[in-house]
C-alpha cells in the first residue's frame, strides 16, 4: 500500500516565478492538507482540499492557491515567488468519508523548494 | 486560538538515558495531540496520539506520552534512548479528527555515546 507520494523531491526557482507541486494521497484517503516548514520551524497549515474544494486555510496571502482531481490527488499552486517562500512542502492525506473518518494525518516526504 | 509550545529547541541526552521532551497546548476544546518525529530530510512521522479515553498513550519505537488536562501537558517519554532516536520531534494539536494541525516548533534530540 502506497503512502502519501509528493513530486518533485526538490526545485530551484527564481524570485517572480510560479510553481506548482503535486501530491497522491494514501489509498482511500480523500482528504489533503498542504502544510509550508521553513527552515528551524514547525510545519504551518496552507489549506485543506476536500471533495475537490477548499475547505479550510490557514494565514497565507492569495499567492498561495490549490487544486484536487476527481482522483482526489492535489497541486498546490504559488505564485510570484518570494525569497521567504523558500521551505520544505508537506502534505498530508486523511479520510472524512462518514464510514472511514480518520483522526490522524498521513505526511508525505515533502518537496523542498529553493526561491533564488 | 489552539497553540503549541516545546520547552527546549534542543534537547541532549546520553545513551540509555531516559528521554523526556515537553509540550504544553493551548485549546478552548477537548484537544487532540500529536508527536510526530522527523528525520533528516524526510517527512513527519506519526510517533503517538491522544484523541479520547486512556490518557497515557503508547507510541512506537518505545516511546509515550500522558495527557494532563489540569497541567495542560503532553509530554513525551522514553526510558532508554537508542543512537536511532536523534531526530527533530513535534508536538502538535487539533481541534476535531478532521481539522488543521497546529505543530510546536521542534525539539532537536541528540543522543550522546
Amino acid at each position: 500500500d502506497a503512502g502519501v507520494t509528493q513530486s518533485p523531491t526538490h526545485l530551484i526557482k527564481t524570485r517572480g516565478q510560479q510553481v506548482t507541486l503535486r501530491c497522491s494521497p494514501k489509498s482511500g484517503h480523500d482528504t489533503v492538507s498542504w502544510y509550508q516548514q521553513a527552515l528551524g520551524q514547525g510545519p504551518q497549515f496552507i489549506f485543506q482540499y476536500y471533495e475537490e474544494e477548499e475547505r479550510q486555510r490557514g494565514n497565507f496571502p492569495d499567492r498561495f492557491s490549490g487544486h484536487q482531481f476527481p482522483n482526489y490527488s492535489s497541486e498546490l499552486n504559488v505564485n510570484a515567488l518570494l525569497l521567504g517562500d523558500s521551505a520544505l512542502y508537506l502534505c498530508a492525506s486523511s479520510s472524512l468519508k462518514v464510514s472511514q473518518v480518520t483522526d490522524t494525518q498521513y505526511f508525505g516526504p515533502g518537496t523542498r523548494l529553493t526561491v533564488l | 486560538a489552539q497553540s503549541v509550545t516545546q520547552l527546549g529547541s534542543h534537547v541532549s541526552v546520553s545513551e540509555g538515558a531516559l528521554v523526556l521532551l515537553r509540550c504544553n497546548y493551548s485549546s478552548s476544546v477537548p484537544p487532540y495531540l500529536f508527536w510526530y518525529v522527523q528525520y533528516p530530510n524526510q517527512g513527519l512521522q506519526l510517533l503517538l496520539k491522544y484523541t479520547t479515553g486512556a490518557t497515557l498513550v503508547k507510541g512506537i519505537n518505545g516511546f509515550e506520552a500522558e495527557f494532563k488536562k489540569s497541567e495542560t501537558s503532553f509530554h513525551l517519554t522514553k526510558p532508554s534512548a537508542h543512537m536511532s532516536d536523534a531526530a527533530e520531534y513535534f508536538c502538535a494539536v487539533s481541534e476535531r479528527r478532521d481539522d488543521k494541525i497546529i505543530f510546536g516548533k521542534g525539539t532537536r534530540l541528540h543522543i550522546l555515546p
